[in-house]
C-alpha cells in the first residue's frame, strides 16, 4: 500500500448504527486530518491530529469521534448521524501539522462516500 | 471569517488551449498556496505548490501567486480533455493556520 488509504470506500448506515471510518498513511508523516465534503460546499476541517494528539475540533457535534492510536492511524467513530451527515469524509495527511513554517501540502486518501438513511 | 473565492465554472476551454483558473484570498497573512485537481467521485489530487510571489512551472501547470493582490492562479498549457475536473484552491491562513479551500472551479476540456 502507498500513500493514504481509506476503509470501507461506501457506507450505508441508519440514524441509529455505530460505524467506524478507518484511515492509514504510508508516508511517514506526523498530523492526520479529517475533512468532511458535501456537494456544493468547500472541504470542511473536520479534526487534526499532530503526533497523534487533537489539536483541532472545529466544532464538530459529538456524534462523530476521531481517534488516533498512532501517526500512521486514524478513525473516525460514527453513532447517531442524521441524514444531512451524508458526504464524502476525507482523510488527509502532512509531514507536519499545518502551523508548522508557514503549512505543509496535505495528501488525501480515496475518501468514504457515506450515506445515512 | 478567513475566505477563498474561486469562479464555479464550468470554465469551457478547447483542446489544446490554454486554461486559466483564478483565485482570491481574504487573509493578507496567508503564507502556502496549493492547487488540487479533483476528478469526480474521487478525492483532491495536489498538483501545485506555491510560496513566493512569482510563477513556478510544473510541465503544463504554472502556478502563479500575487500576494499584494490577493490572488493565486492556475495556467494549464495545452488543455487536454483528461484535465477535465474540478479544480480547488487552497489556503494556508495566517493566523487562523488552517488550509482553507474554495468551492472549485469546474472545468470541460472539449475534444
Amino acid at each position: 500500500e502507498t500513500g493514504v488509504t481509506q476503509t470501507p470506500r461506501h457506507l450505508v448506515m441508519g440514524m441509529t448504527n455505530k460505524k467506524s471510518l478507518k484511515c492509514e498513511q504510508h508516508l511517514g508523516h506526523n498530523a492526520m486530518y479529517w475533512y468532511k465534503q458535501s456537494a456544493k460546499k468547500p472541504l470542511e476541517l473536520m479534526f487534526v491530529y499532530s503526533l497523534e494528539e487533537r489539536v483541532e475540533n472545529n466544532s464538530v457535534p459529538s456524534r462523530f469521534s476521531p481517534e488516533c492510536p498512532n501517526s500512521s492511524h486514524l478513525f473516525l467513530h460514527l453513532h447517531t448521524l442524521q441524514p444531512e451527515d451524508s458526504a464524502l469524509y476525507l482523510c488527509a495527511s502532512s509531514q507536519e501539522a499545518h502551523w508548522v513554517a508557514g503549512g505543509r501540502p496535505q495528501y488525501f486518501g480515496p475518501g468514504t462516500r457515506l450515506l445515512v438513511l | 471569517q478567513k475566505e477563498v473565492e474561486q469562479n464555479s465554472g464550468p470554465l469551457s476551454v478547447p483542446e489544446g488551449a490554454i486554461a486559466s483558473l483564478n483565485c482570491t484570498y481574504s487573509d493578507r497573512g496567508s503564507q502556502s498556496f496549493f492547487w488540487y485537481r479533483q476528478y469526480s467521485g474521487k478525492s483532491p489530487e495536489l498538483i501545485m505548490s506555491i510560496y513566493s510571489n512569482g510563477d513556478k512551472e510544473d510541465g503544463r501547470f504554472t502556478a502563479q501567486l500575487n500576494k499584494a493582490s490577493q490572488y493565486v492562479s492556475l495556467l494549464i498549457r495545452d488543455s487536454q480533455p483528461s484535465d477535465s475536473a474540478t479544480y480547488l484552491c487552497a489556503v494556508y491562513g495566517g493566523s487562523q493556520g488552517n488550509l482553507i479551500f474554495g468551492k472549485g472551479t469546474k472545468l470541460s476540456v472539449k475534444p
